[in-house]
């Protein structure tokens, strides 16, 4: 059975740092793009980048450029979405997600991560 | 950037009825690279549609995909309860994969 499973809440303050994870099970991670999803309270989903475990090869969307890092470590088959210095507005609900290909729809979703940023 | 704009924002239905839902492109979808998601509150999004009209793996065949270039249309034959929540569009042919606004389909 695929399963993204994902690392849980995060509550920080402003200007700390965080890594938050999703780890693979189920199929061969190296191969599959995973994506990250971020969801704002009460709005929509925005596209913030995907890495391909294999070769690390990362594309992030230009919203999200130099604003986090996505990372992989294909050993224990987890993928990584970081902040240096978060942001009262990085709170959010954080999904990563499977694509079968480059130019595919993503398939499995995991629980997703709620980060709330608060002083 | 590819921007998708979904509509109606909110439609109201009964069990039983039709629903059809649209999601524009501010420019062509390359090889009709379109998804379609459905959310419910507190859930991840779940893959209905790829491919603009192919289902995903055990999705009832009520739901369906359809359109091509810039327009494009979910339809829900016959609504059931579970039937109500956020749908998404979603295109994936053009580099940030962008999803459109939502649709909350809301019980009448």
């Amino acid at each position: 059975e695929v399963q993204l499973v994902q690392s849980g809440a995060e509550v920080k303050k402003p200007g700390e740092s965080l890594k938050i994870s999703c780890k693979g099970s189920g199929y061969s991670f190296t191969i599959y793009w995973i994506a990250w999803v971020r969801q704002m309270p009460g709005k929509g989903l925005e596209w913030m980048g995907m890495i391909y475990p294999g070769d690390s090869d990362t594309r992030y969307s230009p919203s999200f450029q130099g604003q986090v890092t996505i990372s992989a470590d294909k050993s224990i088959s987890t993928a990584y979405l970081q902040w240096s210095s978060l942001k009262a507005s990085d709170t959010a609900m954080y999904y990563c997600a499977r694509l079968p290909g480059t130019y595919q729809a993503p398939d499995y979703w995991g629980q997703g991560t709620l980060v709330t940023v608060s002083s | 950037e590819i921007v998708l704009t979904q509509s109606p924002g909110t439609l109201s239905l009964s069990p039983g009825e039709r629903a059809t839902l649209s999601c524009r492109a501010s420019q062509s979808v390359s090889s009709k690279y379109l998804a379609w998601y459905q959310q419910k509150p507190g859930q991840a999004p779940r893959l209905l549609i790829y491919g603009a009209s192919s289902r995903a793996t055990g999705i009832p065949d009520r739901f369906s995909g359809s359109g091509s270039g810039t327009d494009f249309t979910l339809t829900i034959s016959r609504l059931e309860p579970e039937d109500f929540a956020v749908y998404y569009c979603q295109q994936y042919g053009s580099s940030p994969y962008t999803f459109g606004q939502g649709t909350k389909l809301e019980i009448k």
